[in-house]
């Protein structure tokens, strides 16, 4: 069974700082993604990344692939309250067309 | 619609009813998946469609758990026999390409089984 493990569940931080999340997994995914969940609304996608070793900057946002395609993390720097929410990662189930597997995600609260 | 509608936003049930949730995709999405998501937890894959049929259920929990998409647009997510256990926010997402696309997800059903 492939799962994805996201660390830490909770963050809290004052605005300015910067901060990093992972992603990982004992699995491969032959692709990673990342979306952001506010509450009472769905995930948005932020980034997709396929290649391993591949990093996406997305403005404030930098999102990273590791090597053997098993983990990702995503860096924000100088956070805004405007970055609150549940990051999730996500990658699609070996052999399956439909199912993303998702994380449980990073709650950040960014506090001005 | 520009995005992802899903009816009702809230539905509160008692423990053995009969439940459907309504997703309209974005226009055009062939692909059409329904997640649940509990609270805490990161949404777990249920059913994707690909046009009108089913091409993977394998996330549906048990008998009680159906859908359909019978012209190849709106899907309608049924529950039968609902149990506390299905408390959760259901979400339908849309893609006009595979898993490595966008999924566009709606809002959201919110269901209470009391």
């Amino acid at each position: 069974t492939q799962l994805l493990e996201q660390s830490p569940q909770f963050l809290s931080i004052q605005e300015g700082e910067n901060l990093t999340v992972y992603c990982n997994s004992s699995s491969v995914f032959s692709s990673l993604q990342w979306y952001r969940q506010e509450p009472g609304e769905g995930p948005v996608l932020l980034v997709t990344v396929v290649t391993g070793g591949e990093v996406k900057k997305l403005k404030r946002l930098t999102f990273q692939f590791g090597d053997a395609r098993k983990d990702s993390s995503l860096h924000i720097t100088a956070a805004q309250p405007g970055d609150t929410g549940l990051y999730l990662c996500a990658g699609p189930e070996w052999g399956s067309q439909g199912n993303l597997i998702f994380g449980k995600g990073t709650k950040l609260s960014v506090k001005p | 619609g520009a995005g992802v509608s899903q009816t009702p936003s809230n539905k509160v049930t008692e423990k053995g009813k009969y439940v459907e949730l309504r997703c309209d995709p974005i226009s055009g999405h062939t692909a059409l998946y329904w997640y649940r998501q509990s609270l805490g937890q990161g949404p777990e894959f249920l059913i994707y469609f690909q046009g009108t049929g089913a091409a993977d259920d394998s996330g549906l929990p048990n008998d009680r758990f159906f859908a359909v998409r019978p012209e190849g647009s709106v899907s309608t997510l049924k529950i039968q026999r609902t149990e506390r256990g299905d408390s959760a926010v259901y979400l339908c997402a849309s893609s006009s390409g595979g898993l490595t696309g966008e999924l566009f997800f709606g809002e959201g059903s919110r269901l209470t089984v009391l």
